[in-house]
């Protein structure tokens, strides 16, 4: 079974510019989640979807963010325009339902300059 | 308040002794708990989850949750060098501790 992948590994963008992070979760996996962990801080919780809908955004921390999940299968976070605080690592994770176990991705390395 | 703290550490055990991690939490209503691993530069993997009061064994590793005190704790028996590494709790799926890192001396 092949786990949860991120793409890219690593952005490296100037402030201003756009850079769109995508998930495959694990087939099956109707429940995805993203996160977020700045250096030296705890993993932040971001958004949840169950299938493609979005259950619960309120860890989205502002408008500059947009997640989409059409079909219900990969995901994209999308940051536009990119500020200096929003470099971290992001990740991604999928479980079978909510509450339950979740798996996660590598993550994606965003550094903005 | 956060939503779950872990002591950041480091706790150091020498190798073989029991390594004992500590979350608090503040949501009552909590029911579901996580326990992950990172390692450095790496991803959180899953080592334990546990849903009801008192303890789930699972080969060296021990989960204690205690509902009343709003506290869940992870065991480490016969600690190995292998297992230095970042641990995590994580309560109601999503809500993430700082982690504590662990680090076993040989």
């Amino acid at each position: 079974e092949a786990g949860v992948t991120q793409f890219p590994s690593h952005s490296v963008i100037e402030k201003g510019q756009t850079v769109t992070l995508r998930c495959d979760p694990i087939s099956g996996h109707d429940n995805l989640y993203w996160y977020r962990r700045v250096m030296g801080k705890e993993i932040k919780f971001l958004l949840h979807f169950v299938k493609e809908s979005k259950q619960d955004e309120s860890g989205m921390p502002n408008n500059r963010f947009l997640a989409e999940r059409t079909g219900g299968t990969y995901s994209t976070l999308k940051v536009q325009p990119a500020e200096l605080e929003d470099s971290g690592v992001y990740f991604c994770a999928s479980s079978h339902g909510h509450n339950q176990p979740q798996h996660f991705g590598d993550g994606t390395r965003l550094s903005i300059l | 308040q956060k939503e779950v703290e872990q002591n950041s550490g480091p706790l150091s055990v020498p190798e073989g002794a029991i390594a004992s991690l500590n979350c608090t939490y503040s949501d009552r209503g909590s029911q579901s708990f996580f326990w992950y691993r990172q390692y450095s530069g790496k991803s959180p993997e899953l080592i334990m989850f546990i849903y009801s009061n008192g303890d789930k064994e699972d080969g060296r590793f021990t989960a204690q949750l205690n509902k009343a005190s709003q506290y869940v704790s992870l065991l480490i028996r016969d600690s190995q060098p292998s297992d230095s590494a970042t641990y995590l709790c994580a309560v109601k799926g999503f809500y993430f501790g700082s982690g504590t890192k662990l680090n076993v001396k040989p």
